[in-house]
């Protein structure tokens, strides 16, 4: 099946730094990927939508500007959590949908960041 | 709205089966997943129905009902390892997932 990875699997920062998470689709084309946040025993909350090339589209309520999307090339998109906070404690977990497929995503293994 | 239901917990017993229900609403439909998730993982794959009927995989099978907005999870022959949250996601007519809160199953022996 696809592989979706994503670094670094644990980040524990200080508050006000900025956070990098990178997710990579190692064996096919993602031409969407989807950013979403866990907080424990909750379920996945959609954070945005990037396709390779073009904005990402934010859900309601995530604030762009704190939640950098990058999808610069069909393997590769970035989150870049900004002037992060101990509230932006959280589970992160990216997935992909690649070019043959309308409908399934493939996951990441997750992103556990902890803000002091 | 979309809206998706599912039991927030379930207990059931080593060896036997477990049933959960998944009932949903979405601006149109395609289809609708399970995914199994261990505390602390990412989601993996379980099953995908997008027509009326049972689709068995192993020991677990994935059943749709779309005149009723149904669909539930059966798990046989329930292992230790099979402890764990069980989320259901409907596709809407955008193929967004719309994911229900998950299921904790806990496996008793």
């Amino acid at each position: 099946g696809a592989v979706v990875s994503q670094h670094p699997s644990r980040v524990i920062c200080k508050s006000g730094t900025s956070v990098k998470i990178e997710c990579r689709s190692l064996d096919f084309q993602a031409t969407t990927m989807f950013w979403y946040r866990q907080f424990p025993k909750k379920s996945l909350m959609l954070m945005a939508t990037s396709n390779e090339g073009s904005k990402a589209t934010y859900e309601q309520g995530v604030e762009k500007d704190k939640f950098l999307i990058n999808h610069a090339s069909l393997t590769l998109s970035t989150l870049t959590v900004t002037s992060a906070h101990p509230e932006d404690s959280s589970f992160y977990i990216c997935s992909a949908r690649g070019t043959g497929s309308d409908y399934e995503q493939f996951f990441g293994p997750g992103t556990r960041l902890t803000v002091l | 709205g979309q809206n998706i239901d599912q039991p927030t917990e379930m207990t059931a017993t080593e060896g036997a089966i477990v049933q959960i229900n998944c009932t949903y609403q979405t601006s149109g439909f395609n289809g609708l997943f399970w995914y199994q998730q261990h505390a602390g993982e990412a989601p993996t794959f379980l099953s995908y129905n997008v027509l009326d009927g049972l689709e068995e995989k192993g020991r677990f099978s994935s059943f749709l009902s779309r005149s009723k907005g149904y669909s539930y999870l059966l798990l046989k022959e329930l292992q230790m390892k099979d402890s764990a949250s069980y989320l259901c996601a409907a596709t809407d007519s955008n193929y967004q997932l719309i994911w229900g809160a998950g299921t904790k199953l806990i496996i008793k022996p």
